[in-house]
């Protein structure tokens, strides 16, 4: 069983929806991270909070909207999202050692299947 | 700039087989992370193992074993013995110590194990 889980699995949203991804992990991980999925590609780095603050923001439209309101969720609100955004969104977290990631392993949810009609 | 190289796409062995997957990775870090993830069909990645730079020792985890050459900057994946539940893609990724939280991924090997 994952110890990262993520709601929904699977959202289905036209281009002028409000919708939300949520993430929770209980593993006392102080650095929690977004990844984008496409078919066939590998994971792309979104976000990275680190003790609830943005530390990475990888140049990201700002449809899509980051909030870590404790050390235990993360969420990523989407608003006017295109047809090219539909992926598999991917939470992770890591341990941090002295505030820094020095290369913690991630460990990821089941991830939340995003469709944009 | 930090970069991973996964030359195979997709590998198709007969099961107990043995297969290695390739990793070559590029870094101006001097410390460095390697990471071996695994994606079944579900979707989850699971974390398989982390080797620092400082340490090339060769490791064995039941069937599994990885191959880490700073030399070569290769970190090869061995699976002896593959069984259909070896059936995922595997990642190979690199962190590096300036860069903190930032992995990078390579593009995947797709491993098919046959009945």
């Amino acid at each position: 069983d994952t110890e990262v889980t993520q709601t929904p699995k699977h959202l289905v949203m036209g281009m002028t929806n409000k919708k939300s991804l949520k993430c929770e992990q209980h593993m006392g991980h102080r650095a929690m991270y977004w990844y984008k999925q496409k078919a066939k590609k590998p994971p792309e780095l979104m976000f990275v909070y680190s003790y609830e603050k943005l530390s990475i923001n990888e140049s990201v439209p700002s449809r899509f909207s980051p909030e870590c309101p404790n050390s235990s969720l993360l969420n990523l609100h989407l608003h006017a999202l295109q047809p090219e955004d539909s992926a598999l969104y991917l939470c992770a977290s890591s341990p941090t050692v002295g505030g820094r990631g020095l290369g913690g392993e991630l460990f990821f949810g089941e991830g939340s299947r995003l469709t944009v009609l | 700039a930090q970069k991973v190289t996964q030359a195979q796409t997709e590998i198709s062995v007969v099961e107990k087989e043995d297969v290695t997957l390739d990793c070559v990775y590029e870094t101006r870090d001097t410390t460095y992370y390697l990471f071996w993830y695994k994606q079944p069909p579900s979707g989850e990645l699971v974390f398989l193992i982390r080797r620092n730079s400082f340490d090339e020792q060769n490791e064995i985890s039941g069937r599994y074993s990885w191959n880490f050459q700073k030399s070569t900057s290769s970190f090869n994946f061995t699976i002896t013995a593959s069984q259909v539940v070896d059936s995922a893609v595997y990642f190979c990724a690199l962190s590096e110590n300036t860069g903190g939280f930032k992995t990078i991924f390579g593009a995947g090997t797709r491993l098919f194990v046959k009945a």
